[in-house]
């Protein structure tokens, strides 16, 4: 069964840069049929869409967010990551990474998600 | 800017039958746009109903069906049981590599 965690720090300070990382297990990320994303949720607020990647690097972003967003894949690891620059207390929230299937572009199956708050 | 729309929150009697739409501030909502539907318990990640507009998740009971209606993508909950109360997300594919989320809607089941 594929399984993906997240990982990274829980506090971020802002302007600084949140960083997250995304092991999965139970399956590779350089399948070619899938892209691997993040999904972040603010509290009590909606989901949202922050970008994808496919394995071999080509990556899409969330426009609102593409200046600040950086997805990267390390196919020896079986991991992938999210940097998000110049962080700001609106950028608190769930952040979950989920497999994409490449095709018919749903998302089926999800991390458990990692809380990050920005907070001086 | 794209904008996805969902009722903000939506009830429904036990047993009984609701259907939940999720369009855009601008345009129709086709096939194309590869729908699909997530629910989420609060406090857990969201679970895969429904994509590409109607076929159901692995595990996913019958009672839970998508479809086009009108101008918009639908998910219907026929029977509905107490612990379907959730929050429900559409996710459309808008092409070029970006997907938008519905705002969500809140379900109440009473």
């Amino acid at each position: 069964q594929l399984q993906l965690q997240e990982s990274g720090p829980g506090l971020v300070k802002p302007s600084e840069t949140l960083s997250l990382t995304c092991t999965v297990s139970g399956g590779s990320i350089s399948s070619n049929n899938y892209y691997w994303g993040w999904i972040r949720q603010p509290p009590g607020k909606g989901l949202e869409w922050i970008g994808s990647i496919y394995y071999s690097g080509g990556t899409y972003y969330n426009p609102s967010l593409k200046s600040r967003v950086t997805i990267s894949a390390d196919t020896s690891k079986n991991q992938f990551s999210l940097k998000l620059t110049s962080v700001t207390a609106a950028d608190t929230a769930v952040y979950y990474c989920a497999r994409q299937t490449r095709f018919l572009y749903y998302f089926d199956f999800w991390g458990q998600g990692s809380l990050v708050t920005v907070s001086s | 800017q794209t904008v996805v729309t969902q009722e903000p929150s939506f009830s429904v009697s036990p047993g009984g039958t609701v259907t939940l739409t999720c369009g855009l501030n601008s345009g129709s909502v086709s096939t194309s746009y590869y729908p699909s539907w997530y629910q989420q318990i609060p406090g857990q990640a969201p679970r895969t109903l429904i994509y590409s507009t109607n076929t159901r998740s692995s595990g996913v009971p019958d009672r839970f069906s998508g479809s086009i209606l009108g101008n918009k993508a639908a998910l219907t909950i026929t029977g509905a049981q107490a612990d379907d109360e959730s929050d429900y997300y559409c996710l459309l594919s808008m092409g070029s590599g970006i997907w938008v989320f519905g705002g969500g809607t809140k379900l109440t089941v009473l």
